[in-house]
């Protein structure tokens, strides 16, 4: 499967411990998205890497959230000291970049989902 | 801020019935606009998107939209439905300058009976 792949698919944790996810992108886009998508809403925008460079980070992203994408490929999400409001679908997404395409259509994965008890 | 407003949420239709999804968006200045579909189970996925040119642009699975930027919409359009185009559809839009983010409306769930 050459498709955005994600891991876990399901996470449940306790109120207060850090989760991680990854995300392993299209091997050949070097934009990497992630957005959260909560019940009866849409994906919102968190976070975009150019290669390794992190462009952009919505203000949803508190300072418990952090993202990294060291060697410009897989990527993860951590979320520290985690909270019941934070239980949600987490996305991630992967495009190339203009220049190399045309429209650069962002593929999705399945997600994670987080459950915080 | 820039925000994109989906008409229904809920949309119940028979098979052969006519569809249409409304779109709204609110940015003054230069889009790309998208409707990507979920099918239960499955990753999100492009449907159709406008760029420029031809305001009613096509998509898979005989879907259409049309952009009208007077009324900053680009509704969906599907002449006859089928069982299958049960989905959840979102559109989206990226703004200038908005480093290819996409900005979604809330979704619209749609079950076609039989």
């Amino acid at each position: 499967d050459t498709g955005v792949s994600q891991d876990p698919r399901h996470k449940i944790t306790k109120r207060g411990q850090n989760v991680t996810f990854r995300c392993d992108p299209i091997s050949e886009h070097n934009r990497l998205y992630w957005y959260r998508q909560t019940l009866g809403q849409g994906p919102e925008f968190l976070t975009y890497f150019q290669n390794e460079a992190q462009l952009e980070k919505s203000r949803l992203l508190s300072d418990r959230f952090s993202a990294e994408r060291p060697k410009g490929s897989f990527s993860t999400l951590e979320i520290q000291r985690t909270e019941q409001g934070d239980s949600a679908m987490y996305l991630c997404a992967s495009s190339l970049s203009p220049g190399q395409g045309n429209y650069n259509e962002q593929f999705f994965g399945p997600g994670t989902r987080l459950t915080v008890l | 801020a820039q925000s994109v407003s989906q008409h229904n949420h809920h949309v119940i239709l028979s098979e052969a019935a006519s569809l249409e999804l409304g779109c709204n968006y609110s940015y003054g200045g230069t889009v790309n606009l998208f409707w990507y579909v979920q099918y239960p189970g499955q990753h999100l996925q492009l449907l159709l998107k406008y760029f420029s040119g031809d305001p009613l642009v096509k998509g898979i699975k005989g879907f259409e939209a049309e952009f009208i930027k007077s009324k900053f919409s680009f509704n969906l359009r599907k002449p006859s439905v089928q069982w299958s185009d049960t989905a959840e559809y979102f559109c989206a839009v990226i703004t200038s300058g908005g480093y290819n983010k996409l900005i979604f409306g809330a979704g619209t769930r749609l079950a076609v009976h039989p």
